[in-house]
Parts: C-alpha cells; sequence; structure tokens
C-alpha cells in the first residue's frame, strides 16, 4: 500500500527554468516530509525537509511547499541548473514513528541546455 | 570521513545462497537503516536500528536477519536467497529522532538466480 506517491515518472527541464516536482499522500497522520536526491550509483542525499506546522521552507534555490488539507507537498528549483539532473525522491513520516519514513518512486529530472 | 559505506558493490547469489551486506559509518549516528530499492518503486524500510543494542522490524522484514554490531556497524543477512530478493540495497544513518536526516551508503547491487 504505497502510501507517498509521485505522479511523475519523469520531468524535463530547461535550464534556467523553474523545475516543479510533485507528490502526494495518503495518511493524514504524516507529520514531516523531506526531499532527497538521487545520482545514478550513489546513494539519496537530503535536499530539504518541512515539519507539518509549517507551508513552507526554503534553502537557497529549493523551496518546498506543503498543502495539508490536499495531501500534496511540492519541490521548486529555481533556476534549474544541469547538475540538478537526478532522482527526486519525497519521503514521508509521523514523528511518533521512529524514523519510519515511506519514499515515492521518484521523480527523474532532466535539465537541457 | 568516509559517512557511509557498504560492502560489497555488487554480488551474484544462486538461490538458496546465503550471504552478509556490511554497513558501517564513520559520523558517531545512533540511529542505523536497511532499504531496499526495486524498480519503479521507492525505498522500503527493512530494518532499523534506533541505537546501539536494539533493532526493529520495517516495512518489508521477511527473509533477513539483521546485527547492530556495535555503534559504528549495521549488517543485513539473507539466510537462504530468493529471485524477490533481487534489489539495490541502501543502509543509511542518521544523528537520532525523526527530524534528523539520514545519510546513505552508494548501495549494493544484489541479484539471485
Amino acid at each position: 500500500d504505497q502510501q507517498v506517491k509521485q505522479n511523475s515518472p519523469s520531468l524535463s527541464v530547461q535550464e534556467g527554468r523553474i523545475s516543479i516536482l510533485n507528490c502526494d499522500y495518503t495518511n493524514s497522520m504524516f507529520d514531516y516530509f523531506l526531499w532527497y536526491k538521487k545520482y545514478p550509483a550513489e546513494g539519496p542525499t537530503f535536499l530539504i525537509s518541512i515539519s507539518s506546522i509549517k507551508d513552507k521552507n526554503e534553502d537557497g534555490r529549493f523551496t518546498v511547499f506543503l498543502n495539508k488539507s490536499a495531501k500534496h507537498l511540492s519541490l521548486h528549483i529555481v533556476p534549474s541548473q544541469p547538475g540538478d539532473s537526478a532522482v527526486y525522491f519525497c519521503a514521508a513520516g509521523r514523528t511518533d514513528s521512529w524514523g519510519k519514513f515511506q519514499f515515492g518512486a521518484g521523480t527523474q529530472v532532466v535539465v537541457t541546455p | 570521513n568516509a559517512g557511509v559505506t557498504q560492502t560489497p558493490k555488487f554480488q551474484v547469489l544462486k538461490t538458496g545462497q546465503s550471504m552478509t551486506l556490511q554497513c558501517a559509518q564513520d559520523m558517531n549516528h545512533n540511529s542505523m537503516y536497511w532499504y531496499r530499492q526495486d524498480p519503479g518503486m521507492g525505498l522500503r524500510l527493512i530494518y532499523y536500528s534506533a541505537s546501539e543494542g536494539t533493532t526493529d522490524k520495517g516495512e518489508v522484514p521477511n527473509g533477513y536477519n539483521v546485527s547492530r554490531l556495535n555503534k559504528r556497524e549495521f549488517s543485513l543477512r539473507l539466510e537462504s536467497a530468493a529471485p524477490s530478493q533481487t534489489s539495490v540495497y541502501f543502509c543509511a544513518s542518521s544523528e537520532g529522532w525523526v527530524y534528523n536526516e539520514q545519510f546513505f551508503g552508494p548501495g549494493t547491487r544484489l541479484t539471485v538466480l
């Protein structure tokens, strides 16, 4: 039962433009969300997180938005750079459930010149 | 500072064989995790260790055992490998509670014939 879904398996964006990655979840008890980035043959690396008490969190070019009523979060990358070409995973968890995050299937982002 | 290391990087087993995947971290983290990643699916938690001396089941523990050997090392054992266990396995660690990002190793690609 996949409780975290990334419905777009791939996204192509031009360098300099905005990349918007989407993630939906079904469990209303989730209260902490993270995005990870993964290059081929490497493990995922942490990108940005957001707690359910917030609806937005920014870190440089990366902004995560959380819409709790819609059970939806999105990651905005502005501006997109070639080094952003990677697979992006969203993850959701409950703060009362030790480290047990549910991950989405990932979105492959390709940034073209 | 190597972060999280995993051995081996690749492994091919025959059905019924056993093996142990090794994981070590040098960040003095309390918590460690084992995930598997299959095509079209996100990372799924197999087992985790909240702290040295404790282990607990994740989402997909069947067919696996773990040992938290000390604070640095967390191994995953397949006692009798099955083709359904063909996957990429990631080890991760975190400083502590759920608000901490997880740091991932580079993965072990396992094929069971």
